[in-house]
């Protein structure tokens, strides 16, 4: 098992680029999530996908769309990249509510965004 | 809302001595709490939770975190430090319904020898 793996480890773009930040689960997990990661503030969600079909707004969704492409793979898209999107990009998933598992969320490795 | 707070940023121990990370969450109704650790460069890992029962939980590497009602605290704890556990620890909360975690700002610990 991989569990959650993410693409690329490290990109960096110009502001205005575009990118697709793509994330993958093998563990049959209903739910996945992105989240950003900025020195002194923590973990904050940008996008959920509850379950395949369906993804809803998190805590900073501004600049961010997703797209649950199936039940493994929640990807991310930067449609016009601006210096304020310098983050480290985490997703992970986790099973619905029920079983000894429920609402522990598995983390990818990260993807090291600069946007200049 | 729900949230959390973590109130050190940087958690300073010896190595051998016990260790304590806090952290205190506001939420409405009955909460659900975790704790992550992450080391440098790499994505969360889980370590514990609370969900019900017990108010000490066990987790992984030797650590456990105590859940306290009334003070609205679930500190992470373990009683003899290793240099090893040196990484940043985020403590989370899930309230009402769905599967969404509101994670506290992290505290980094450092052990030394």
């Amino acid at each position: 098992n991989a569990g959650v793996t993410q693409t690329p480890k490290f990109q960096v773009l110009k502001t205005g680029q575009s990118m697709t930040l793509q994330c993958a689960q093998d563990m049959n997990h209903n739910s996945m999530y992105w989240y950003r990661q900025d020195p002194g503030m923590g973990l904050r969600l940008i996008y959920y996908s509850a379950s395949e079909g369906t993804t809803d707004k998190g805590e900073v969704p501004n600049g961010y769309n997703v797209s649950r492409l199936n039940k493994r793979e929640f990807s991310l898209r930067l449609e016009s990249a601006a210096p304020s999107q310098t983050s480290v990009y985490f997703c992970a998933s986790s099973e619905l509510s029920g079983g000894s598992s429920s609402y522990e969320q598995y983390f990818g490795p990260g993807t090291r965004l600069t946007v200049t | 809302a729900q949230s959390v707070a973590q109130p050190e940023d940087q958690v300073n121990v010896a190595e051998g001595n016990p260790l304590t990370v806090k952290c205190t969450y506001s939420v409405s109704g009955n909460p659900y709490l975790f704790w992550y650790v992450q080391y440098p460069n790499r994505g969360l890992q889980f370590l514990l939770k609370y969900i019900t029962g017990d108010n000490l939980v066990k987790g992984s590497y030797g650590f456990e975190a105590e859940f306290n009602k009334s003070q609205t605290s679930f500190h992470l704890k373990k009683p003899s430090a290793l240099v090893s556990d040196s990484a940043l620890y985020f403590c989370a909360v899930r309230a009402g319904g769905g599967n969404k975690l509101t994670f506290g700002t992290g505290t980094q610990l450092k052990v030394e020898l």
